[in-house]
């Protein structure tokens, strides 16, 4: 079945410092694929996505390339700010599967001043 | 616009009570889904409705979850009796339709069984 799996948190760091989150899959099809962010109190958001291989997702400063050789889709970013402390989950879907998203465990990332 | 709104925010039941969740999704889409969120677990679809019809329940826990679309729009997830592993947040989600990958979610509900 298709399954991500992402670093195990937390993650603590100070400001300004580089952040990288690892993802991996396993897919039946050709997934497309997805970095959520959950602030604390609030539901899900939409961080990037990108649905084809060496596609580079982006968005405030994050990114995230597609990898089908090595199955992954790893985010980061180069300087981090108190406001990026939050839970980030990997997910993918497949539209063989009617675009079910199927999610990683998620990924507690803790930013100091 | 409007985004996927949820209710209530916050519920305590005591266990072998029932409860019940509300979504309303963003308007016009046509795909809804219900997600449970277990703490330090990613989100586990219960359920997926194509206007008002189901097309995966295969997760849910048919021997005390249940839930409706009646007339497309609203959705609500019942719970009847609960258990003390029920315990998470329950996430609403949106999309225009089933050949759309962006899912649009609610801020969930969190319920706590004692």
């Amino acid at each position: 079945g298709d399954s991500v799996t992402q670093m195990e948190g937390p993650v603590t760091l100070s400001e300004e410092a580089f952040l990288t989150i690892n993802c991996t899959y396993t897919a039946t099809g050709y997934p497309s694929l997805f970095w959520y962010v959950q602030y604390p109190g609030e539901g899900l958001q939409l961080l990037l996505k990108a649905t084809k291989a060496d596609d580079k997702g982006s968005n405030k400063g994050f990114e995230a390339t597609y990898r089908k050789e090595t199955t992954s889709f790893h985010l980061e970013k180069g300087s981090v700010q108190v406001s990026d402390s939050a839970v980030y989950f990997c997910a993918l879907s497949v539209v063989s599967n009617d675009y079910k998203l199927s999610f990683g465990a998620g990924t507690t990332v803790t930013v100091r001043a | 616009e409007a985004g996927v709104a949820q209710s209530p925010r916050y519920k305590i039941i005591e266990k072998r009570q029932s409860v019940a969740f509300w979504c309303n999704p963003i308007s016009g889409h046509a795909t809804l889904y219900w997600y449970q969120q277990i703490l330090g677990q990613g989100p586990k679809l219960l359920i997926q409705f194509q206007n008002n019809g189901v097309v995966d329940d295969s997760q849910l826990p048919k021997d005390r979850f249940s839930a409706e679309r009646l007339k497309g729009v609203d959705s609500t997830l019942k719970i009847q009796p609960a258990k003390l592993e029920d315990s998470a947040v329950y996430l609403c989600a949106s999309s225009l339709g089933l050949d759309y990958y962006e899912q649009y979610f609610g801020p969930g509900t969190r319920l706590t069984v004692t």
